[in-house]
């Protein structure tokens, strides 16, 4: 089973540059989010979604953008980066009958 | 708002011995609460959940967590650490908000030493 999969793993931008972080799943999973991991500072969400077509902001959703135009996609839009978004990111999915999320492996992004 | 607090950065423990991580919350209505597991590099693992029903609720990995609602606590226990165990460690909440949208705190890194 695929689950979550996100790409790329790793990536190094400069400032303001633009970039998409891709996920996709492959449970039928109506609920997907999109997190970032900072040292100390646990997750916080970005972006989340409930269903194809639908989304929300969540804590920290300045400097991105997202699009759900399927259910099992739900890229993530990075417009003119810049330095504070050095962070691991975390798209994960959850379904109408599971309480848990699932989460892919991250992808780790720089910008220098 | 729902919050989570993990009051410990680092819990350091002997191979053997028993472990607890702590987890307390906040949260309107009945919580979802969840244990996740991160190894260096790698996404977060579910470990366990508690929903409703019995208090102690068990887990992957021989790990078990006991819910409390008058201490709003959810601390995640072993009987005997292994050496394997050692990780990062999330407690999460979920509240009876839209969305289900899952509120993870700090986290606590568990070392366990030989």
């Amino acid at each position: 089973n695929a689950g979550v999969t996100q790409t790329p793993k790793f990536r190094i931008l400069k400032i303001g540059q633009s970039m998409t972080l891709q996920c996709t799943q492959d449970m039928n999973h109506n609920y997907m989010y999109w997190y970032r991991q900072d040292p100390g500072m646990g997750l916080k969400l970005i972006y989340y979604s409930v269903g194809a077509g639908i989304t929300d902001k969540g804590e920290v959703p300045n400097g991105y953008n997202v699009s759900r135009s399927t259910t099992e996609d739900f890229p993530l839009r990075l417009e003119l980066a810049a330095p504070s978004q050095t962070s691991v990111y975390f798209c994960a999915s959850s379904g109408d009958f599971t309480a848990e999320a699932f989460f892919g492996q991250g992808t780790r992004l720089t910008v220098v | 708002a729902q919050s989570v607090a993990q009051p410990e950065d680092q819990v350091n423990v002997a191979e053997g011995n028993p472990l607890t991580v702590k987890c307390t919350y906040s949260v309107s209505g009945n919580p979802y609460l969840f244990w996740y597991v991160q190894y260096p590099n790698r996404g977060l693992q579910f470990l366990l959940k508690y929903i409703t029903g019995d208090n102690l609720v068990k887990g992957s990995y021989g790990f078990e967590a006991e819910f409390n609602k008058s201490q709003t606590s959810f601390h995640l226990k072993k009987p005997s650490a292994l050496v394997s165990d050692s990780a990062l460690y999330f407690c999460a909440v979920r509240g009876t908000g839209g969305g289900n949208k899952l509120t993870f705190g700090t986290g606590t890194q568990l070392k366990v030493e030989l």
